[in-house]
C-alpha cells in the first residue's frame, strides 16, 4: 500500500513571497490533517478535513494561509506572503473512518520550509 | 480542550537501560491515544495505539497502558538500544478524529 505523498520535500523562499505544498493521501482514506511542525516542538494541527469539508480550521491563520481538498483526494496548503516565523516541517497525514471510530493517521515525509 | 502533556526531555540513557516517558491527557470523553515516533531524518511513525481504558499497546519492545483513572498512557520499555534514539510523541484522538500531540521528548541511547 502506497504511503502518504508530499511534495515538495524541501522549500527554501525569501519573506512575502508564495509558497504551496501537495499532499496526496493513502486512498481511501477520508480524513486528512495538515499540520505545523516548528522545530523542537510537537506538531500543532493547522486543519482537518473529512473527504473535500473542513472539519477543523481553528488553528490555520487565515489570513495568510489557504488549504483546499478538492475532489476529497488531493490537498494543497497555501502560505501568502510568508513570514519568517513560518519556517517549520509542514506535514501531511491521512486516516480511514469505519464504525469503530477509526485507524491510526498515517504521515508524510513532510516539506521542510525555510523562510529567509 | 482537549490536549497531552508529555514530560519534558532530553533523556539520555545508556544502552540496556529501563526507559520511560511520562504522558497524562485531557479529554472529555473517551479518546484512543497514541504514541509516535520520529526518528533523525524521518517522518511520524505510529509506535503503538490504545483505544479503551485498559488496553495495552506493544510494539518494538515498547508498551503503554491506557489508565482511565489516572489519566496517562506512560511508555516503557524494558532495555533500550541506540536505534532507539528519537523523538517520541503521545497525541490523542477525539471521537470527531481530531489529532492533538504533545511536545515531544528526545531519546538518545548512548552505547
Amino acid at each position: 500500500e502506497a504511503g502518504v505523498a508530499q511534495s515538495p520535500r524541501y522549500k527554501i523562499i525569501e519573506k512575502r513571497q508564495s509558497v504551496a505544498f501537495w499532499c496526496n493521501p493513502i486512498s481511501g482514506h477520508a480524513t486528512l490533517y495538515w499540520y505545523q511542525q516548528i522545530l523542537g516542538q510537537g506538531p500543532k494541527l493547522l486543519i482537518q478535513f473529512q473527504n473535500n469539508g473542513v472539519v477543523d480550521d481553528s488553528q490555520l491563520p487565515k489570513d495568510r494561509f489557504s488549504a483546499e481538498r478538492l475532489k476529497g483526494v488531493d490537498s494543497t496548503l497555501k502560505i501568502q506572503p510568508a513570514k519568517l516565523e513560518d519556517s517549520a516541517v509542514y506535514l501531511c497525514a491521512s486516516s480511514s473512518l469505519n464504525v469503530r471510530g477509526g485507524t491510526e493517521a498515517f504521515f508524510g515525509q513532510g516539506t521542510r520550509l525555510t523562510v529567509v | 480542550g482537549d490536549s497531552v502533556t508529555q514530560m519534558e526531555g532530553p533523556v539520555t540513557l545508556s544502552e540496556e537501560a529501563f526507559l520511560t516517558i511520562n504522558c497524562t491527557y485531557t479529554a472529555t470523553g473517551y479518546p484512543s491515544l497514541f504514541w509516535y515516533v520520529q526518528y533523525p531524518g524521518e517522518g511520524l511513525q505510529l509506535l503503538l495505539k490504545a483505544t479503551k481504558a485498559d488496553d495495552k499497546g506493544s510494539n518494538k519492545g515498547f508498551e503503554a497502558t491506557y489508565r482511565k483513572e489516572t489519566t496517562s498512557f506512560h511508555l516503557e520499555k524494558g532495555s533500550v538500544q541506540v536505534s532507539d534514539s528519537a523523538v517520541y510523541f503521545c497525541a490523542l484522538r477525539r471521537r470527531d478524529y481530531k489529532l492533538s500531540f504533545g511536545a515531544g521528548t528526545t531519546v538518545t541511547v548512548r552505547a
